[in-house]
């Protein structure tokens, strides 16, 4: 069955700290997607990235960037030069491919503080 | 496009009473999954529709149903409220298959008294 473990609760780091968030998955599929979503104190979930299995390719966007081990099962997510708006809820989502739902870890709340 | 849009944002009900939820997804977009979060259980997948179908279920009880219209809108039904139904409910959208990407709509904020 699968499984997304996020074994952070939460994180406080000072303005422009780097932080990374990890996220560990179990899956007996080959083929899955892996997701970040960040929720704001708003609620709605945000889409931050989605990595197919077969891409181990690690991806940078900005400020975020994501590194992909297939040999670990993790799929983690770091924050370069942190802000306050950078301030949420962070989960880790697994789906895959012939499964019935996504699968979501139970969220890193991550405080930024100026 | 507009995004994921869910009506009401938020809800007051008691115990016993039945309460119906609004999702309308981002056009183009057939399915409609349903999430329920609560502090203790996390997100958890309620169910999803796909052209007016239910295409999968999570492990909820039968007070929890939904249906999907012809233009891909979805609503969620929850009757015989309890108090642990108490919940930010989530609606997400997807283009077609499993693979596709979700996007989330802003939740419904739901009180049971």
């Amino acid at each position: 069955a699968q499984k997304v473990t996020q074994a952070q609760t939460e994180i406080s780091v000072v303005e422009k700290e780097d932080v990374t968030l990890d996220c560990v998955y179990e899956t007996r599929d080959t083929t899955y997607y892996l997701f970040w979503y960040k929720q704001p104190p708003s609620g709605e979930l945000v889409f931050l990235i989605r990595r197919n299995s077969f891409d181990e390719q690690n991806e940078i966007s900005g400020r975020y960037s994501w590194n992909f081990q297939k040999s670990t099962s993790s799929f983690n997510f770091t924050i370069t030069a942190s802000q306050v708006v950078d301030s949420a809820v962070y989960f880790c989502a697994l789906s895959e491919a012939w499964g019935n739902d996504m699968r979501f870890g139970a969220g890193t709340r991550l405080t930024v503080k100026p | 496009k507009a995004g994921v849009t869910q009506t009401p944002r938020y809800l007051i009900k008691t115990r016993g009473q039945q309460v119906t939820l609004s999702c309308s997804p981002i056009s183009g977009h057939r399915s409609v999954s349903w999430y329920q979060q609560t502090p203790g259980q996390g997100l958890q997948f309620l169910f999803e529709y796909f052209s007016e179908t239910q295409r999968n279920k999570g492990n909820f009880p039968g007070r929890f149903s939904g249906r999907q219209f012809s233009n891909s809108r979805s609503e969620m039904n929850v009757s015989t409220l309890e108090l642990g139904d108490s919940a930010l409910y989530l609606c997400a959208s997807r283009e077609d298959s499993f693979t596709d990407t979700q996007y989330f709509g802003p939740g419904t904020r739901l009180t049971v008294l």
